[in-house]
């Protein structure tokens, strides 16, 4: 069983469009994050959910929405997408949000806007 | 301000070699929490250590090992008789505690690629 798995795995899109990457982890963890991956490998947080409560929000621009329907589930939403986008998202899940457990990652989606 | 350096971009060995990978963090609290992340070529991060500030007991599990110091902030990973499999991107991160439970972030360094030659 996929601990932390997102969809879709690759999406490739034009700019002005709106998507979604779903993400949903299995094992019980009250808090979720999506890091974002850029072309230099550089990763960076953009938001944490704790328990449905939007708890971090790394001053990403508003055209991103995390929607985080349960605490199983966090999804990221992206609307008029710009080629700037264009990176790996990650999605990942902890037991407890101050860190005192490790983080486990789904295996990414990487974005590319055309 | 919270910081991971990574100096070296880019390491290349020979198979069976040791390779060690340098970790420097920054941080003005006194509880944290320092990880080691795996990422191969396949593109998922994998998990290997999470060591917290209190605990600086060298660890070793196979062939990798972690060396913590906080006398020079540094969290160093070796890779004994390195294998083609350890090619990978490895990523030092770091989290502070917060307050009250309050939920953190990993601060991650820029990664170092490991190319292991056959």
């Amino acid at each position: 069983d996929t601990a932390v798995s997102q969809t879709p795995k690759y999406l490739v899109t034009q700019m002005g469009n709106d998507k979604s990457i779903k993400c949903e982890q299995n094992l019980g963890h009250d808090t979720m994050y999506w890091y974002k991956q850029d072309s230099k490998k550089f990763l960076k947080i953009m938001f944490s959910y704790n328990n449905k409560e939007l708890i971090i929000n790394e001053t990403v621009p508003n055209r991103f929405s995390p929607k985080s329907p349960d605490k199983a589930h966090l999804n990221l939403h992206i609307n008029s997408l710009e080629l700037g986008d264009s990176a790996v998202y990650f999605c990942a899940s902890s037991q407890e949000g101050n860190m005192n457990t490790e983080a486990f990652f789904g295996q990414g989606t990487r974005l590319t806007v055309v | 301000a919270q910081k991971v350096t990574q100096a070296q971009t880019e390491i290349s060995v020979v198979e069976k070699e040791d390779v060690t990978l340098d970790c420097v963090y920054e941080t003005r609290d006194t509880t944290y929490y320092l990880f080691w992340y795996k990422q191969p070529p396949s593109g998922e991060l994998v998990f290997l250590i999470r060591r917290n500030s209190f605990d600086e007991q060298n660890e070793i599990s196979g062939r990798y090992s972690w060396n913590f110091q906080k006398s020079t902030s540094s969290f160093n990973f070796t890779i004994t008789a390195s294998q083609v499999v350890d090619s990978a991107v490895y990523f030092c991160a770091l989290s502070e505690a917060g307050y009250g439970g309050a939920t953190n972030k990993l601060i991650f360094g820029t990664g170092t690629l490991l190319a292991v030659q056959p």
